[in-house]
């Protein structure tokens, strides 16, 4: 079973605010990363963290890496329309092998114009 | 190709039924991975490849559950005497890099068990 908690569940958000999400783990990773899904599609990376304390940007989206590397964050700034659709968390431990990926159950984002 | 292909998006089964999903990972990718995605949750990891050599299939719930990549490019989920429970859309992912990075999904297979 899954093995990070991802919150909040559900957003619903107007278009233009700001918005945060969440994940925490009981066990610790070397590699946190954030994708989008849409209906009918596979996920999308969106981004990649390597390092505890790490701050990363891609356009309005910054994510976290946390210094105790069990948890992170990611936040997307003046929202849009676009941005709808289900967003999963997922570590990796290098040590493990195969580099699975452990998600979480997403936060399901829902943004009114 | 330029995307990681899956085929085909929709299978409807019979209980009982064996079924087969295809990937055609990103060329060249050497790693690929199947996962599992049941409705209103995360991807959870069935298998890995590296080249034609599975090196980790802990994650198959069954032994209905047999994964193949004979060439060390397509890869084959097959899934034998389909049950209810493993409705679900079934997603493929490739890689050219190591441990530590993010890979490609396709676009899945939903298959539903009736």
């Amino acid at each position: 079973g899954q093995q990070l908690n991802q919150s909040p569940q559900s957003m619903f958000i107007q278009e233009g605010e700001d918005v945060s999400m969440n994940c925490t783990s009981s066990s610790i990773f070397n590699t946190w990363l954030w994708y989008k899904q849409e209906p009918g599609e596979g996920p999308v990376l969106l981004i990649a963290l390597y390092k505890a304390g790490e701050l990363t940007s891609n356009g309005r989206l910054t994510a976290q890496f946390g210094i105790t590397r069990k948890d992170s964050f990611l936040n997307i700034s003046a929202s849009i329309p676009s941005d709808v659709g289900i967003y999963f968390c997922a570590g990796q431990r290098r040590e493990t092998s195969g580099s699975r990926l452990t998600f979480g159950e997403g936060t399901q984002l829902t943004v009114n114009p | 190709g330029a995307g990681v292909s899956q085929s085909p998006r929709y299978k409807v089964a019979k209980r009982g039924q064996d079924v087969a999903l295809r990937c055609d990972p990103i060329s060249g990718h050497v790693s690929l991975f199947w996962y599992q995605q049941a409705l209103g949750q995360g991807p959870e990891f069935l298998t890995y490849f590296q080249n034609e050599a599975q090196l980790d299939k802990s994650g198959l719930p069954s032994d209905r559950f047999f994964a193949e990549r004979p060439e060390g490019s397509v890869s084959t989920l097959k899934i034998q005497r389909t049950q209810q429970e493993d409705s679900a859309v079934y997603l493929c992912a490739s890689s050219d890099r190591g441990v530590g990075y993010g890979y490609t999904f396709g676009s899945g297979t939903r298959l539903t068990v009736v």
